[in-house]
């Protein structure tokens, strides 16, 4: 069965300082994976999301960036944080099926302060 | 581009009744995909139904079915038997109508908090 996992679980970061978040799925091949965000009470961002390795498409203009350097890895950096990147940042994937339903991590709790 | 809308304050239900939670959406394609999903405090995404446009009949899923009224835009998630589990955060989203393919972008609605009393 597959997997996906994010970390770390939360993460407490002064502003100005970088940032990796990452996200693995296991038990799949050549996902789709995204990065949403959620700030607090509210819905959904779609931030990135990506096809296959190397490939990565931009929704939001920010201070965030992705990668995907291997097939089933998804990873989320900031070079300088900013106050309004605290959020919940969740990860997903899916692949061709009947609903492409997408799956989502766990999650990470980032708060800059 | 689309837009799905969720005003219901929070919503509460009595341990075994049944509830219906509103979904709105805006779109000007006649194929797209609708999906809900439950966020309990854990955080995770966790996904429920899907209705397609063209489905002719309501998606059902266990105790979970969607009304969906395509004339008037809306897909409203009822949750039949209620569970103290079922305490969350219910979120409705719509696929990109320009999205064929599995790379399908989701655009969410804001959320409706959903307490059950025991």
């Amino acid at each position: 069965s597959q997997t996906i996992h994010q970390w770390p679980a939360t993460l407490v970061q002064p502003v100005g300082s970088p940032l990796s978040l990452e996200c693995t799925v296991e038990g799949t091949s050549n996902p789709n994976l995204y990065w949403y965000r959620q700030a607090a009470g509210r819905g959904l961002q779609l931030l990135f999301y990506s096809v296959g390795i190397g490939q990565i498409s931009s929704e939001v203009p920010q201070n965030l960036s992705a990668s995907r350097p291997q097939d089933r890895q998804f990873i989320l950096s900031s070079k300088k944080l900013l106050l309004s990147d605290s959020g919940f940042y969740l990860c997903a994937w899916n692949v061709a099926g009947p609903y492409n339903e997408q799956f989502f991590g766990p999650g990470t709790r980032l708060t800059v302060l | 581009a689309q837009k799905i809308t969720q005003t219901q304050p929070g919503m509460f239900v009595q341990e075994k009744e049944a509830v219906t939670l509103d979904c709105t959406y805006d779109t000007s394609d006649q194929s797209y995909g609708l999906f809900w999903y439950k966020q309990p405090s854990s955080g995770e995404m966790i996904f429920l139904i899907y209705q397609g446009s063209y489905d002719e009949q309501n998606a059902t899923e266990g105790r979970y079915s969607l009304n969906f009224q395509k004339a008037r835009k809306s897909a409203n998630l009822v949750i039949s038997a209620s569970q103290l589990g079922d305490s969350a955060m219910y979120f409705c989203a719509m696929r990109d109508p320009l999205d064929t393919g599995a790379n399908s972008k989701l655009t969410f609605g804001k959320g409706i908090t959903l307490s059950v009393r025991p």
